[in-house]
């Protein structure tokens, strides 16, 4: 178990520009969460997979934010035409569908500043 | 609107006493409530978890307490230790019937501060 993993850990980027980020997820795990945390907030839902799949997005995830995780391994987060209001703490989480009571295991984030 | 409070920003405590940590809820859907710790630089880490069954789940020197008419719940840690400082998050669910909890609704966080 070499737990969830993240990459980058730090982003700064220009207004406009598009960025993505990994999440590799502990292997065995089906379900795959992507949440935001801004300054003095908790980390906020903004989507997630089980599999490939994509069950459901918040209503926080706008269009220009895109989620995928082909093959059910890793998954990318992408958001084009970046905004100063995305700067944020981006996190990723996997669990175990079908396990009772198994609890999200979290990376270290992707810390984005948009400049 | 928010769902989870967490009233209390910060919480000192000298190391050896109990540190308690109190959140509020305002959906009577959840049905399962979380516990995450955060270091600096780190992701959240489960700590402990109940479910609105039950009224007190215990793992060690966490123990946490659910009071559903009064929409509350509370983490307790006896004895509190330096490295028990971080910040810790109140978090839930209403994914009922589920077995897997993921999709929670955090609170805003309280920083808990351990004096030696």
């Amino acid at each position: 178990d070499t737990g969830v993993s993240q990459n980058p850990r730090h982003k700064i980027t220009k207004r406009g520009q598009n960025v993505t980020f990994r999440c590799d997820p502990i292997s065995e795990h089906n379900r795959l969460y992507w949440y935001r945390q801004t300054l003095g907030q908790g980390p906020e839902f903004l989507t997630y997979f089980q599999n490939e799949a994509q069950l459901e997005k918040s209503r926080l995830l706008s269009d220009r934010f895109s989620a995928e995780r082909p093959k059910g391994s890793f998954s990318t987060l992408e958001i084009q035409r970046t905004e100063q209001g995305d700067s944020a703490m981006y996190l990723c989480a996997s669990s175990i569908q079908g396990v009772y009571n198994s609890p999200l295991h979290f990376g270290n984030g992707t810390r984005l500043t948009v400049t | 609107d928010q769902q989870v409070k967490q009233n209390s920003p910060s919480l000192s405590v000298q190391e050896g006493r109990i540190s308690i940590l109190n959140c509020d809820y305002t959906n009577s859907m959840f049905d399962y409530f979380l516990w995450y710790k955060k270091y600096p630089a780190e992701g959240p880490t489960f700590l402990i978890s109940i479910s609105s069954i039950k009224d007190k789940n215990e793992d060690g020197r966490f123990t946490v307490f659910l009071n559903k008419s009064a929409k509350h719940l509370s983490l307790h840690i006896v004895p509190s230790q330096p490295g028990d400082s971080a910040v810790y998050f109140c978090a839930a669910s209403d994914e009922a019937g589920g077995t897997s909890y993921g999709k929670l609704t955090f609170g805003q966080g309280t920083i808990l501060t351990v004096h030696p």
